[in-house]
């Protein structure tokens, strides 16, 4: 069964700073994966995901990420932190049928 | 289009009680699931379907039961509430599995006391 792991419950940036969360992945097939966002009493939203087309992903609000096989991993940036990007973000992975989500990490983003 | 809507938003039950939580989507998608979400645990699927009449066991699936009775309805039945039940629920739907996002309604709060 594919899993992931999101290092760091938590990350605090400055507003302007350089935004970095990290998701490791494990999947036996070749994975789809996803970055989504969850704003306080919502329910989540896609940010982006990586469907084995270009390994650099450009999703909504500035982030991206890049798939990088060799170190099964799949990290989100912004170049820039806002005050609205302060939410809580989950990484998955996906096959056919099953969606396996990290904990999640908190982001805030400091004035 | 409303997405996926959830029913109720907040839920108070007493230990042994019943209910029945109900998931509503109108993207005409096929698959649609049940995950529950606890501090530091992110999202757990608890059961899903990938079309009418259908339903599978995800990760997390005792003491809970779900049918599937028509396409744009997913239900997700508590027979005997226990307070380790208490999280929030959240309902999602997606054309397919695999590459296809999914789409999250806003959650119900259930607290089992």
């Amino acid at each position: 069964a594919q899993s992931v792991t999101q290092l760091g419950s938590h990350v605090s940036v400055s507003e302007g700073a350089l935004v970095l969360l990290r998701c490791n992945y494990s999947s036996s097939v070749p994975p789809y994966l996803f970055w989504y966002v969850q704003y306080p009493n919502q329910g989540l939203q896609l940010l982006l995901k990586y469907t084995s087309a270009a390994t650099l992903v450009k999703g909504i609000n500035g982030f991206e990420a890049e798939f990088k096989k060799s170190e099964t991993s799949f990290h989100l940036t912004k170049p820039s932190a806002h005050m609205s990007d302060a939410a809580e973000y989950f990484c998955a992975v996906s096959t056919l049928n099953d969606m396996r989500f990290g904990a999640g990490t908190r982001l805030t983003v400091k004035p | 289009n409303a997405g996926v809507t959830q029913t109720p938003k907040f839920r108070v039950l007493k230990t042994g009680q019943s209910m029945t939580l109900l998931c509503a989507q109108d993207m005409n998608h096929e698959y649609m699931y049940w995950y529950r979400q606890d501090p530091g645990m992110g999202l757990r699927l608890i059961h899903y379907s990938v079309g009418e009449g259908t339903t599978a066991k995800g990760e997390v699936p005792d003491g809970y039961n779900v049918s599937r009775l028509k396409k744009q309805n997913f239900l997700l039945g508590l027979e005997s509430a226990a307070p380790s039940q208490t999280s929030v629920y959240f309902c999602a739907s997606s054309p397919r599995g695999g590459p296809y996002e999914q789409y999250f309604g806003p959650g119900t709060r259930l607290t089992v006391t």
